[in-house]
């Protein structure tokens, strides 16, 4: 089956620790996205790719990094910068001209 | 910057009220929209988008959207609501040259049986 996987779905960070996120598609979308949802705040775009090697900055990318080394993969890392990082983090991708599809998310807590 | 605005928060209709969801949207270049639903405990799902053409769709579930270029809005309507269409609805733009996909803040809609 094609489709979007985020793992962990829980995973818990500890205070100055770096944390990775994974996010694999096997759809062959060229562009890939992230997303954190907070309540009340909807879904805010923190990066997004459109090809291989190349990404851009969202709203919100401060205290998060990503890398997009093949079309399947694009990780996201929230670093000790990221001060207020409990969230539902989303993965998303989409070919252009094509609806986006969803991964099942990440919850993120901070202990 | 490219922004989404969603300016009901909080709509509370009884059933079968006629439902209109404010968006407005900022690039003022070729953009695309979208309507998503969030049903208590799931995930997004795609109610309809706007590409070009006709702009006046129509998606799932008797929903429909009008896209008005001179307003900047893609307003979301439904003449009739049931109890389960209660969930959160989220406008987005895409802006066409960049795949940059912004979505707005969501407004919670409750239907009363």
């Amino acid at each position: 089956d094609g489709g979007i996987t985020q793992s962990p779905k829980y995973l818990f960070r500890k205070e100055g620790q770096n944390v990775t996120l994974s996010c694999e598609q096997n759809l062959n979308h060229d562009a890939m996205y992230w997303y954190r949802q907070d309540p009340g705040q909807g879904l805010r775009l923190i990066y997004y790719s459109q090809i291989v090697n190349d990404f851009q900055k969202g709203d919100i990318a401060e205290g998060y990094s990503v890398s997009r080394e093949k079309k399947e993969s694009f990780p996201l890392t929230v670093t000790s910068a990221q001060k207020n990082p409990t969230a539902f983090y989303l993965c998303a991708s989409k070919n252009v001209g094509e609806k986006l599809f969803f991964g099942s998310g990440t919850q993120l807590s901070v202990l | 910057a490219q922004s989404v605005s969603q300016h009901n928060h909080h709509v509370i209709l009884s059933e079968a009220a006629s439902l209109e969801l404010g968006c407005n949207y900022s690039y003022g270049g070729t953009v695309n929209l979208f309507w998503y639903v969030q049903y208590p405990g799931q995930h997004l799902q795609l109610l309809l988008k706007y590409f070009s053409g006709d702009p006046l769709v129509k998606g799932i579930k008797g929903f429909e959207a009008e896209f008005i270029k001179s307003k900047f809005s893609f307003n979301l309507r439904k003449p009739s609501v049931q109890w389960s269409d209660t969930a959160e609805y989220f406008c987005a733009e895409l802006n066409f040259g960049n795949e940059k996909l912004t979505f707005g803040t969501g407004t919670r809609l409750t239907i009363i049986p």
